[in-house]
């Protein structure tokens, strides 16, 4: 019954391979997100998506591609990795039009490249 | 460029002492100011939020003081126990913006 959910939690892969990161809610949000918590432990948003519709595309390179199949689903598909993509990537997820905006994140994905 | 600046990156607090995390914004459009407590290995939560119509929130042992005319807001976590021991990150947003904008994060650990 986890509220946000990422797959897999751990991703050791070799530089130049393509990987995909999957991420689904519960929380009946409209609103789900990317960011990306780098060594030093900063914290960046990547992606926004709004039912459906990317609405916020940070400066990430193009080998990073989101796709919202439905509100619940989030996943990122990264090619051609490099040794800079190693980070955690947090899924997260929200509701619009609240006043809090409380933005729910999942355990991460570690990945590291290698 | 980072909208929110946080100090000090890590702190050390003995049980039962105060621990004091400062963060400053320059945009003055921000109107909502959340903090999360990231444990490792796991991911961010929200821990208390504030909103500049008010100078202080509090809940439980934390505590959110506000200064509007200085940019400035700080977490006090009253009491300290080993189980606050955590990063903890500001962050400021606007509006109905999607985009939260985090502070840097300070490692709070906290001795028995």
């Amino acid at each position: 019954d986890t509220a946000v959910s990422q797959t897999p939690k751990y991703l050791v892969t070799q530089m130049g391979n393509d990987k995909s990161i999957k991420c689904e809610q519960n929380l009946g949000h409209d609103t789900m997100y990317w960011y990306k918590q780098d060594s030093k432990k900063f914290l960046k948003i990547m992606f926004s998506y709004n039912n459906k519709e990317l609405i916020i595309n940070e400066t990430v390179p193009n080998r990073f591609s989101p796709k919202s199949p439905d509100k619940a689903h989030l996943n990122l598909h990264i090619n051609s990795l490099e040794l800079g993509d190693s980070a955690v990537y947090f899924c997260a997820s929200s509701v619009t039009g609240t006043k809090k905006n409380t933005i729910y994140f999942g355990e991460g994905s570690w990945l590291t490249v290698v | 460029q980072q909208q929110v600046k946080q100090s000090p990156q890590s702190l050390i607090v003995q049980k039962g002492g105060i621990s004091i995390i400062n963060c400053a914004y320059e945009n003055t459009a921000f109107d909502y100011f959340p903090w999360y407590q990231q444990f490792p290995g796991k991911g961010p939560a929200l821990l208390i939020a504030i909103r500049p119509d008010v100078s202080e929130k509090k809940e439980g042992r934390f505590t959110i003081s506000f200064n509007k005319s200085a940019k400035q807001f700080s977490l006090h976590i009253m009491d300290s126990q080993p189980g606050d021991s955590a990063t903890y990150f500001c962050a400021a947003s606007l509006g109905n913006d999607y985009k939260l904008s985090f502070g840097a994060g300070t490692t709070v650990t906290v001795r028995a």
